[in-house]
């Protein structure tokens, strides 16, 4: 167990819905890591959060957005849902940013169904 | 866009064997780690090489890297069934930035 939750497991839904997926870092760990796992695509990098604030950017989509709470959990959002967008969402946290501290903690994902 | 790229692909042994993959980047870089997958798990982190080292050793892990080839391995020794999992090589480029950008995986499967 890595201490990383995320919420939902599963997700179906349907094209042109908006969903919100969930994340819990590790106790005391304050950067937040977002990436999305498709078939085809490997692993990408989505969007990193330190203490709140945006640190980096990744290929994500204009119909995606993120952000870290004041409790440090962190949400991403996706709206208008295509077909494409069927990925697990992988969640991650660290102590600080990756490039000082190197490992990243991750969660057991977020399997996104779109029909 | 992928920073490492991991060879082969797929790699497919028998218990006992050692399984030995390749990662190479294309960009001067921080560190380099090296992560697992079980099919459809979370990624777990299995070590961590900075930009000033050559050789680093975990348990029966040997990771190399080789900055002047742009380029690391990941060996395995002794083998087990229970090592079949995706195995990722992720960088952190030089200059600040805080992407951990990881390669598309070798798939390594260890036949009992």
């Amino acid at each position: 167990d890595s201490g990383v939750t995320q919420t939902p497991k599963h997700l179906i839904t349907a094209t042109g819905q908006r969903v919100t997926l969930r994340c819990s870092p590790r106790s005391g760990d304050l950067s937040v890591y977002w990436y999305q796992q498709s078939l085809d695509q490997g692993l990408q990098f989505l969007i990193q959060y330190y203490n709140g604030e945006e640190r980096a950017k990744g290929n994500i989509l204009e119909r995606f957005s993120a952000q870290q709470f004041p409790d440090l959990h962190s949400e991403l959002n996706l709206s208008s849902l295509e077909l494409g967008d069927s990925a697990l969402y992988f969640c991650a946290s660290s102590v600080g940013p990756a490039g000082n501290t190197g490992e990243l903690f991750f969660g057991e994902g977020s399997r996104l169904t779109v029909l | 866009s992928q920073q490492g790229e991991e060879d082969p692909q797929a790699l497919s042994i028998q218990e006992g064997e050692n399984a030995t993959m390749n990662c190479s980047y294309k960009t001067s870089i921080n560190n380099l780690q090296w992560y697992r997958q079980n099919s459809g798990r979370g990624l777990v982190h299995l070590i961590l090489i900075r930009s000033n080292e050559r050789e680093k050793h975990s348990g029966r892990l040997r990771v190399t890297l080789d900055t002047s080839k742009k380029s690391s391995s990941l060996l395995i020794t002794a083998s087990r069934a229970a090592d079949t999992a995706s195995y990722f090589c992720a960088t952190i480029t030089q200059g600040g930035s805080e992407k951990l950008v990881f390669g598309k995986g070798t798939k390594l499967t260890v036949n009992p």
